[in-house]
């Protein structure tokens, strides 16, 4: 069955700095990729979409990476801040637009100051 | 932009009791629409697809006789808990698809806290 892992640790860092998050996957590629934050007693809140065939999407102080060969897909924050502190989750669309979303576990980003 | 609310957005109720939670999509119209359940420190799970006019697809190991959904408009869904307890409690999520294609491809409510006593 289809696999979703992120980083299951929460990630600490310091304000200012490079945030990475890993969304790794088994099985089958998606046709979309798409990355979320949530914040503790809400909804997600989207943040980035890639496609199968781009390699890497940037928004502001964001980057996303995906690589169909590795099954894994980067997530960046640069400059971080600690507004940015928030679980973080990945969400794999298979079939293509409006259709079901498979989410990673998510990964807990804080950062200090 | 498109929005999705849900209410009421926490119920708390006895052990037993039947809970509705609405999903509306506000300026779009959803043929289709999907529920999540996220219980504490765990990702979202799909529980089931609410198909407007036609019955629900739910994923395997959901009920579907105690958690029915009703998808009477191109606007509304609902969630029914039927007669909930304990275990139930959770934080209940919908979204609808994004119908312009561009940016997300799903839109999401922002959540129902459900506390059953």
């Amino acid at each position: 069955s289809q696999k979703i892992e992120q980083n299951s640790e929460a990630l600490n860092i310091q304000e200012g700095k490079t945030a990475t998050l890993t969304c790794n996957y088994t099985n089958y590629s998606p046709a979309y990729l798409q990355w979320y934050r949530q914040d503790p007693g809400r909804g997600p809140v989207f943040l980035l979409l890639i496609r199968e065939n781009e390699k890497e999407k940037r928004k502001e102080r964001l980057k996303v990476t995906f690589d169909t060969t590795l099954k894994q897909s980067l997530f960046h924050i640069t400059a971080s801040q600690p507004a940015d502190s928030a679980t973080y989750l990945c969400a794999l669309d298979f079939t293509g637009g409006g259709n079901k979303l498979t989410f990673g576990t998510g990964t807990q980003l804080k950062v200090e100051l | 932009g498109a929005v999705v609310s849900q209410h009421p957005s926490w119920v708390i109720c006895k052990s037993g009791t039947s809970v509705k939670i609405e999903c509306r999509s506000l300026d779009f119209q959803a043929t289709t629409m999907f529920w999540y359940r996220q219980f504490p420190k765990q990702s979202l799970m799909l529980m089931a697809t609410s198909n407007e006019g036609s019955k629900a697809t739910y994923e395997q190991g959901v009920e579907k006789d105690k958690f029915l959904i009703n998808h009477a408009s191109l606007t509304l869904s609902t969630l029914t808990v039927t007669s909930a307890h304990p275990e139930d409690s959770s934080f209940y999520i919908c979204s609808a698809p994004n119908p312009s294609g561009a940016g997300e491809t799903q839109y999401f409510g922002p959540g129902t806290r459900l506390l059953v006593l």
